[in-house]
Protein backbone atom coordinates (compact mmCIF):
# COMPACT_ATOMS: atom_id res chain seq x y z
CA UNK A 1 0.00 0.00 0.00
CA UNK A 2 1.03 3.86 -0.76
CA UNK A 3 3.58 5.09 1.99
CA UNK A 4 4.65 8.17 3.07
CA UNK A 5 8.01 8.84 4.77
CA UNK A 6 9.64 11.80 6.21
CA UNK A 7 13.21 12.99 7.29
CA UNK A 8 14.23 13.50 9.42
CA UNK A 9 12.30 12.32 12.53
CA UNK A 10 14.14 15.08 15.11
CA UNK A 11 15.34 18.16 14.34
CA UNK A 12 16.83 20.56 17.14
CA UNK A 13 18.03 23.82 15.85
CA UNK A 14 18.72 27.22 17.64
CA UNK A 15 16.78 30.13 17.36
CA UNK A 16 17.17 31.75 14.13
CA UNK A 17 18.69 29.26 11.58
CA UNK A 18 17.05 27.45 9.01
CA UNK A 19 14.69 23.91 8.99
CA UNK A 20 13.36 21.83 6.31
CA UNK A 21 12.08 18.42 6.57
CA UNK A 22 11.37 16.16 3.63
CA UNK A 23 8.46 14.10 2.52
CA UNK A 24 8.26 11.23 0.33
CA UNK A 25 5.75 9.14 -0.92
CA UNK A 26 6.23 4.97 -2.60
CA UNK A 27 3.22 6.17 -5.22
CA UNK A 28 2.35 9.43 -7.44
CA UNK A 29 0.07 11.69 -5.39
CA UNK A 30 -2.23 14.02 -6.35
CA UNK A 31 -1.92 16.38 -4.09
CA UNK A 32 -0.31 16.57 -0.50
CA UNK A 33 -0.61 18.65 2.41
CA UNK A 34 0.79 19.90 5.41
CA UNK A 35 0.12 20.29 9.14
CA UNK A 36 2.00 21.05 12.48
CA UNK A 37 0.57 19.91 15.62
CA UNK A 38 2.19 21.26 19.06
CA UNK A 39 2.73 18.79 21.75
CA UNK A 40 -0.23 18.23 23.21
CA UNK A 41 -2.48 19.15 20.73
CA UNK A 42 -4.22 18.50 17.34
CA UNK A 43 -2.40 18.79 13.98
CA UNK A 44 -3.76 21.73 12.16
CA UNK A 45 -3.53 22.39 8.42
CA UNK A 46 -1.21 24.47 7.03
CA UNK A 47 -1.36 24.31 3.16
CA UNK A 48 -2.08 21.94 0.38
CA UNK A 49 -0.53 21.56 -2.88
CA UNK A 50 -1.56 20.44 -6.11
CA UNK A 51 0.61 21.15 -9.23
CA UNK A 52 3.46 19.72 -10.03
CA UNK A 53 6.74 21.93 -8.89
CA UNK A 54 4.38 24.10 -7.28
CA UNK A 55 6.20 26.33 -4.75
CA UNK A 56 3.84 28.44 -1.84
CA UNK A 57 5.22 30.59 1.09
CA UNK A 58 3.61 31.51 4.18
CA UNK A 59 5.74 33.96 5.55
CA UNK A 60 8.91 32.13 6.42
CA UNK A 61 7.72 28.79 5.50
CA UNK A 62 8.04 27.69 1.87
CA UNK A 63 6.46 24.45 0.96
CA UNK A 64 7.89 22.84 -2.05
CA UNK A 65 5.72 19.91 -4.44
CA UNK A 66 8.22 17.60 -6.32
CA UNK A 67 7.66 17.74 -10.54
CA UNK A 68 6.80 13.05 -10.00
CA UNK A 69 4.50 14.73 -7.73
CA UNK A 70 5.91 11.89 -5.21
CA UNK A 71 7.92 14.00 -2.91
CA UNK A 72 7.64 17.53 -1.05
CA UNK A 73 9.57 19.73 1.39
CA UNK A 74 9.14 22.56 3.94
CA UNK A 75 11.19 24.95 4.65
CA UNK A 76 11.53 27.51 7.14
CA UNK A 77 13.54 30.18 7.88
CA UNK A 78 14.85 31.89 10.50
CA UNK A 79 13.13 29.14 13.31
CA UNK A 80 11.32 30.91 16.36
CA UNK A 81 10.38 29.61 19.82
CA UNK A 82 7.12 29.59 18.62
CA UNK A 83 7.62 27.13 15.18
CA UNK A 84 8.05 23.77 18.13
CA UNK A 85 5.69 21.12 16.97
CA UNK A 86 5.71 18.09 15.17
CA UNK A 87 4.88 18.59 10.96
CA UNK A 88 3.42 16.40 9.11
CA UNK A 89 2.75 15.50 5.25
CA UNK A 90 -0.50 13.78 4.23
CA UNK A 91 -0.41 12.48 0.40
CA UNK A 92 -3.56 11.83 -1.23
CA UNK A 93 -4.10 9.26 -4.16
CA UNK A 94 -7.21 10.21 -5.38
CA UNK A 95 -9.21 7.47 -3.03
CA UNK A 96 -10.95 9.62 -0.40
CA UNK A 97 -8.26 8.97 2.62
CA UNK A 98 -4.54 10.92 3.24
CA UNK A 99 -1.83 9.10 4.50
CA UNK A 100 -0.03 11.27 7.04
CA UNK A 101 3.59 10.82 7.23
CA UNK A 102 5.69 9.81 10.17
CA UNK A 103 6.12 13.46 10.97
CA UNK A 104 9.31 15.74 12.00
CA UNK A 105 9.93 17.09 15.34
CA UNK A 106 11.26 20.56 15.74
CA UNK A 107 12.80 21.67 18.57
CA UNK A 108 14.00 25.27 18.82
CA UNK A 109 16.66 26.12 21.33
CA UNK A 110 16.22 30.15 22.52
CA UNK B 1 -18.45 29.68 14.75
CA UNK B 2 -17.90 26.32 16.31
CA UNK B 3 -15.13 24.15 15.30
CA UNK B 4 -14.58 20.47 15.51
CA UNK B 5 -15.82 19.32 18.51
CA UNK B 6 -14.80 15.73 20.06
CA UNK B 7 -16.36 13.94 23.22
CA UNK B 8 -15.19 12.87 25.93
CA UNK B 9 -11.43 14.05 26.19
CA UNK B 10 -10.30 11.25 27.80
CA UNK B 11 -11.68 7.94 28.25
CA UNK B 12 -10.30 4.83 30.55
CA UNK B 13 -11.58 1.36 29.45
CA UNK B 14 -10.70 -2.35 29.86
CA UNK B 15 -9.91 -5.15 27.64
CA UNK B 16 -12.61 -6.73 26.13
CA UNK B 17 -15.13 -3.53 26.99
CA UNK B 18 -16.70 -1.63 24.29
CA UNK B 19 -16.38 2.27 23.46
CA UNK B 20 -18.23 5.06 21.44
CA UNK B 21 -16.57 8.26 20.52
CA UNK B 22 -18.30 10.86 19.25
CA UNK B 23 -17.77 14.21 16.70
CA UNK B 24 -19.19 17.56 15.65
CA UNK B 25 -17.88 18.94 12.67
CA UNK B 26 -17.29 22.18 11.57
CA UNK B 27 -20.03 24.44 10.50
CA UNK B 28 -20.58 23.66 6.98
CA UNK B 29 -18.87 20.52 6.48
CA UNK B 30 -20.27 17.36 5.68
CA UNK B 31 -17.46 14.70 5.75
CA UNK B 32 -15.83 13.03 8.82
CA UNK B 33 -12.55 11.78 8.37
CA UNK B 34 -11.51 9.46 11.72
CA UNK B 35 -7.63 9.18 12.72
CA UNK B 36 -6.08 7.28 15.26
CA UNK B 37 -2.59 8.78 16.79
CA UNK B 38 -0.51 6.08 18.76
CA UNK B 39 2.23 8.06 20.85
CA UNK B 40 4.91 10.01 18.55
CA UNK B 41 3.43 8.45 15.54
CA UNK B 42 1.51 10.14 12.53
CA UNK B 43 -2.60 10.18 12.68
CA UNK B 44 -3.57 6.52 11.34
CA UNK B 45 -6.91 7.00 8.72
CA UNK B 46 -9.59 4.30 10.36
CA UNK B 47 -12.81 5.66 8.22
CA UNK B 48 -14.34 8.49 6.17
CA UNK B 49 -17.89 9.21 6.44
CA UNK B 50 -20.02 11.09 4.05
CA UNK B 51 -23.65 11.15 3.29
CA UNK B 52 -24.21 8.84 6.12
CA UNK B 53 -22.01 6.70 4.46
CA UNK B 54 -18.75 4.91 4.71
CA UNK B 55 -17.17 6.00 1.19
CA UNK B 56 -12.85 4.76 2.15
CA UNK B 57 -11.41 2.56 4.87
CA UNK B 58 -7.76 2.49 6.50
CA UNK B 59 -6.43 -0.96 7.72
CA UNK B 60 -8.52 -1.02 10.53
CA UNK B 61 -10.30 -4.85 11.83
CA UNK B 62 -13.50 -4.49 11.84
CA UNK B 63 -14.07 -4.24 14.87
CA UNK B 64 -14.24 -0.46 14.25
CA UNK B 65 -17.28 0.92 13.05
CA UNK B 66 -18.79 4.46 12.51
CA UNK B 67 -21.65 6.01 11.94
CA UNK B 68 -22.34 9.61 10.58
CA UNK B 69 -25.95 11.09 11.23
CA UNK B 70 -28.18 13.16 9.14
CA UNK B 71 -26.76 16.25 10.77
CA UNK B 72 -23.20 15.10 10.05
CA UNK B 73 -22.01 14.29 13.42
CA UNK B 74 -20.32 10.89 13.75
CA UNK B 75 -19.84 8.01 16.49
CA UNK B 76 -16.58 5.96 16.37
CA UNK B 77 -17.16 2.48 18.25
CA UNK B 78 -14.69 0.35 18.85
CA UNK B 79 -15.44 -3.25 19.84
CA UNK B 80 -13.35 -6.18 22.03
CA UNK B 81 -10.73 -3.37 22.94
CA UNK B 82 -7.17 -4.36 23.39
CA UNK B 83 -4.24 -2.49 24.99
CA UNK B 84 -3.01 -2.01 21.53
CA UNK B 85 -5.88 0.21 21.10
CA UNK B 86 -4.89 3.03 23.52
CA UNK B 87 -4.04 6.14 21.29
CA UNK B 88 -5.45 9.42 20.78
CA UNK B 89 -8.55 9.63 17.84
CA UNK B 90 -8.76 12.37 16.32
CA UNK B 91 -11.91 13.94 13.75
CA UNK B 92 -11.23 15.29 11.27
CA UNK B 93 -14.24 17.54 9.12
CA UNK B 94 -14.26 18.74 5.33
CA UNK B 95 -16.45 19.93 2.71
CA UNK B 96 -17.01 17.32 0.13
CA UNK B 97 -14.51 14.85 -0.60
CA UNK B 98 -11.51 14.12 -1.38
CA UNK B 99 -8.64 16.86 -1.93
CA UNK B 100 -10.18 19.09 0.96
CA UNK B 101 -8.24 20.73 3.92
CA UNK B 102 -9.28 19.07 7.00
CA UNK B 103 -9.96 20.45 10.31
CA UNK B 104 -9.06 17.95 13.55
CA UNK B 105 -10.84 18.08 16.41
CA UNK B 106 -8.58 18.05 20.16
CA UNK B 107 -8.70 13.95 20.16
CA UNK B 108 -10.32 11.68 22.44
CA UNK B 109 -7.47 10.59 24.57
CA UNK B 110 -8.26 6.15 25.15
CA UNK B 111 -6.47 4.69 27.58
CA UNK B 112 -7.39 0.60 27.51
CA UNK B 113 -6.19 -1.04 30.65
Amino acid sequence: GQQVMQIPQYQHVQEGEDFTTYCNSSTTLSNIQWYKQRPGGHPVFLIQLVKSGEVKKQKRLTFQFGEAKKNSSLHITATQTTDVGTYFCAGYGGTYKYIFGTGTRLKVLA
Amino acid sequence: DAGVTQSPTHLIKTRGQQVTLRCSPKSGHDTVSWYQQALGQGPQFIFQYYEEEERQRGNFPDRFSGHQFPNYSSELNVNALLLGDSALYLCASSHGTGAFEQYFGPGTRLTVT
